[in-house]
């Protein structure tokens, strides 16, 4: 299957400062990545859809200016979460379809690792 | 709104089959998508329904009803690495994903 990453694993950084999360699609082309966000014991909430060489979509009550999207290639978005606070600690995971050879997506989503935050 | 409900645990022995059930209530439908996640890992596809009826693969079987916007993952032959959270989902006409509240299934010996 697809591969997607996601770099760092995980992330320690002091309230206020601003942390970037890669997410690359391996060996396949993505259009539209997917951002989550994932606290505890708690189901994957969609933050926003990356979409390549365009703004990002927002889900309600996310905050575009607080978490910064950037779909610069068809392999590669980025997620800036910006004068990060400690509420902004969780596990933030992208994800993926990919285009089988007719253009359209196949059914599953691929998901990269994850990236744990933590901000002190 | 959207929702997607779930139990919240389930609990099972080795060699048992559990079913674990979700009901939707979404804005759009394109299909029910069901994924598995260990603890800190990201989500496996497991299954994806978009028509009525039932779809299995190996140990894992998933079934849909549109019209009663429900759909069941059922695990066979449960083994101790099936312990995880799983989550349906709906797939809705832009291809996002809005995943359901989770069931944390343990099975034991």
């Amino acid at each position: 299957g697809a591969v997607v990453s996601q770099h760092p694993s995980w992330v320690i950084c002091k309230s206020g400062t601003s942390v970037k999360i890669e997410c690359r699609s391996l060996d396949f082309q993505a259009t539209t990545m997917f951002w989550y966000r994932q606290f505890p014991k708690q189901s994957l909430m969609l933050m926003a859809t990356s979409n390549e060489g365009s703004k990002a979509t927002y889900e309600q009550g996310v905050e575009k200016d607080k978490f910064l999207i950037n779909h610069a290639s068809l392999t590669l978005s980025t997620l800036t979460v910006t004068s990060a606070h400690p509420e902004d600690s969780s596990f933030y995971i992208c994800s993926a379809y990919s285009l089988g050879t007719s253009g359209r997506t196949y059914n599953e989503q691929f998901f990269g690792p994850g990236t744990r935050l933590t901000v002190l | 709104g959207q929702s997607l409900e779930q139990p919240s645990e389930v609990t099972a022995v080795e060699g048992a089959i559990v079913q674990i059930n979700c009901t939707y209530q979404t804005s759009g439908f394109y299909g029910l998508s069901w994924y598995q996640q260990h603890d800190g890992g990201a989500p496996t596809f497991l299954s994806y329904n978009a028509l009525d009826g039932l779809e299995e693969t190996g140990r894992f079987s998933s079934f849909l009803s549109r019209s009663d916007s429900y759909g069941y993952l059922l695990l066979q032959e449960l083994q101790m690495k099936d312990s995880a959270s799983y989550f349906c989902a709906v797939r809705d006409s832009t291809d996002k994903l809005i995943f359901g509240t989770g069931t944390r299934l343990q099975v034991f010996p």
